[in-house]
């Protein structure tokens, strides 16, 4: 069965530092690109950041390009989402999701999602 | 401002028909394979349609996918009050070099 659990979340201050956890398991983690999609309660999805199986590849939103860095260790099967300079508008439910292929900006097919980590920017 | 458009809502009654459409650009749907979700309330977004018509294992063929050009259709027949969701369509944009998503339609089931 595959799993993702996110973790990690949490209330900090606009401007500080926060960073994402994703334990997944189930599957043969090496073998696919994960991204995490995040989503402020009661409104839409937003793709956040992805990564490619080998980490040739990575991929962000414009949002969050320059304060995000997304990573990935193989080894022990969990995706990072490493989120600096934190905003108000960061505050969402992130959601750690499983890509059908081993590349990003392919075909963007996410098969399987964790339930999400909140996490709350304000003052 | 989502990238992709989607109504925002859509309705119909049970056993019925209910198409939702999803319009992008050459740089996205134009271009790349569309994915669409189904979000039922409280919980994370499930896997329908993947590379503009195929679906996952599991997912009944009540639900089917269609795209021409920078437009995409996500179709249900026979439906049921368990469809009552927000259901989003998704992609890739070659000029934005980022994922991208349709701001999402609530279906209601009367």
């Amino acid at each position: 069965e595959v799993r993702l659990v996110e973790s990690g979340g949490g209330l900090v201050q606009p401007g500080t530092s926060l960073r994402l956890s994703c334990a997944a398991s189930g599957f043969s983690f090496d073998d696919y690109a994960m991204h995490w999609v995040r989503q402020v309660p009661g409104k839409g999805l937003e793709w956040v950041s992805g990564v490619s199986w080998n980490s040739d590849r990575l991929g962000y939103a414009g949002s969050v390009k320059g304060r995000f860095t997304i990573s990935r260790d193989n080894a022990n099967n969990y995706l990072f989402l490493q989120m600096n300079s934190l905003r108000a508008e960061d505050t969402a439910l992130y959601f750690c999701a499983k890509d059908k292929l081993p590349s990003i900006a392919v075909a963007e097919a996410f098969d399987y999602w964790g339930q999400g980590t909140l996490v709350t920017v304000s003052s | 401002q989502s990238v992709l458009t989607q109504p925002p809502s859509v309705s119909a009654a049970p056993g019925q028909k209910v198409t939702i459409s999803c319009s992008g650009t050459s740089s996205n749907l134009g271009n790349n394979y569309v994915s669409w979700y189904q979000q039922l309330p409280g919980t994370a977004p499930k896997l329908l349609i993947y590379d503009n018509n195929k679906r996952p294992s599991g997912i009944p063929d009540r639900f089917s996918g269609s795209k021409s050009g920078t437009s995409a259709t996500l179709g249900i027949t026979g439906l049921q009050t368990g469809d009552e969701a927000d259901y989003y369509c998704g992609t890739w944009d070659s000029s934005l070099s980022a994922g991208v998503f349709g701001g999402g339609t609530k279906l209601t089931v009367l």
